[in-house]
Formats: structure tokens, sequence, C-alpha cells
């Protein structure tokens, strides 16, 4: 079945480590997004790609990085300059480069000790 | 400015019951999509329903349909015949294409629905 899959489900770090979240789609879409989502603040998008070796700033990109070296893989990496990085992270995938319909991926919990 | 607003922090039904989650979205761009998510508490974002700006009758899918006024620039979704299983938290959402950007969606906060047996 095709889909989206993000590891690791939970993580915890402690303040000043740089993490990775991992996200792969093999439904062969063009777009990826990285959302971040906080309690009662809806999603907010950190980074989005269209293309494979392009990326764009979101919203709060501020303290992440990105790469779309592949077509399916679209790895977040939260920075120790992230101020606030307890959260909850979706993945999402679109068909083409519009913005057209996201599928999401079951999301990742990073927790800061 | 908050391009989506939802007013409802929560809302309550009973089961079987319609009931309605406001959305109001705020752009000057002619050609829009607007979207309806559903996160039960697993977390997984689940696609609803989707209405385009030129589309000329308000979208439907089962016991979803989505009440657009233009005018108003609102994308009510409302839910039909309330079932447990519809408890969860509802995010409208509106494509938009910054100029300069690619497209991109955009949630409002959300809406956290209870239906009470």
């Amino acid at each position: 079945d095709g889909g989206i899959t993000q590891s690791p489900k939970y993580l915890f770090r402690k303040e000043g480590q740089n993490v990775t979240l991992s996200c792969e789609q093999n439904l062969n879409h063009d777009a990826m997004y990285w959302y971040r989502q906080d309690p009662g603040q809806g999603l907010r998008l950190i980074y989005y790609s269209q293309i494979v070796n392009d990326f764009q700033k979101g919203d709060i990109a501020e303290g992440y990085s990105v790469s779309r070296e592949k077509k399916e893989s679209f790895p977040l990496t939260v920075t120790s300059a992230q101020k606030n990085p307890t959260a909850f992270y979706l993945c999402a995938s679109s068909k083409g480069r519009g913005a057209n319909v996201l599928t999401f991926g079951a999301g990742s919990r990073l927790t800061v000790l | 400015a908050q391009k989506i607003t939802q007013t409802q922090p929560g809302m309550f039904v009973q089961e079987k019951e319609a009931v309605t989650l406001d959305c109001t979205y705020d752009t000057s761009d002619p050609s829009y999509g607007l979207f309806w998510y559903k996160q039960p508490s697993s977390g997984e974002m689940i696609f609803l329903i989707y209405q385009g700006s030129y589309d000329q009758q308000n979208a439907t899918e089962g016991r979803y349909s989505l009440n657009f006024q233009k005018a108003r620039k609102s994308a009510n979704l409302v839910i039909s015949a309330s079932q447990l299983g519809d408890s969860a938290m509802y995010f409208c959402a509106m494509r938009e294409a910054p100029q300069g950007g690619s497209e991109k969606l955009v949630f409002g906060k959300g809406t956290k629905l209870t239906v009470n047996p």
C-alpha cells in the first residue's frame, strides 16, 4: 500500500542536540511538506519542496533544515537553534507541484528534556 | 493576519444529529481552494472534502458537505447524522500561492468536535 512513513514516532532529545526526523513516501508525489503542530495552534508550515533538489521556507523555518536529494525522501533536522522544539511534526505530500490534496504521515512527537 | 479563522475551539453534538463547523478565510486571489481535514486522537490527518473557488456547486462527500458562501468568504463543514467516530479535531485549510513562492496550504487552528451518545 502506498503512503507516507515517518520515523521515529516518538523522540526524546537533550537540549543542544540536533535531531533528524525521517519522512519517506512511495506515492510518487512531487511535492512534500513539513508542518509543526502545537496545542491550540493548528498546523504551521516549516518547509516545503515541489521538486528534487529544491525547497522553500514556510512560515516558521528558523531553527530547522531540510534536504530533498530523492523524490521519495524529505528529512527534517531540528537544530539546536530551534528555541522551543517540543512539538508534534507532520510530514505530507501531494501529487503534482501545486498544493493539491495532502496525504499525511502518522507524525513524530519530539520532546526536549 | 490570519488567513483561516475557525472561531469554535470546541463543539458538542448528540449522536445522529447534524453539526456545522465554521470556517472563514481571507484572500485576494480569485483562484483558491478550500479543504477540510479530520485529526483523530491518533494524530494522523485525514482529508475530508475540497471546494474550488470557481466551483458552482457546494462539495459533498458522503455525510460531509461544504457550505460555500463566496461573498462572505466562508466555507463551513456540515456533518450529517453524527457518529461517535466523528469525535476529533477538524481543520479548515486554504491553498494559497504567495508572490514569488510556490503553492502551499495554510491551516486554521481547528475545532474539537465531541459526539455524545
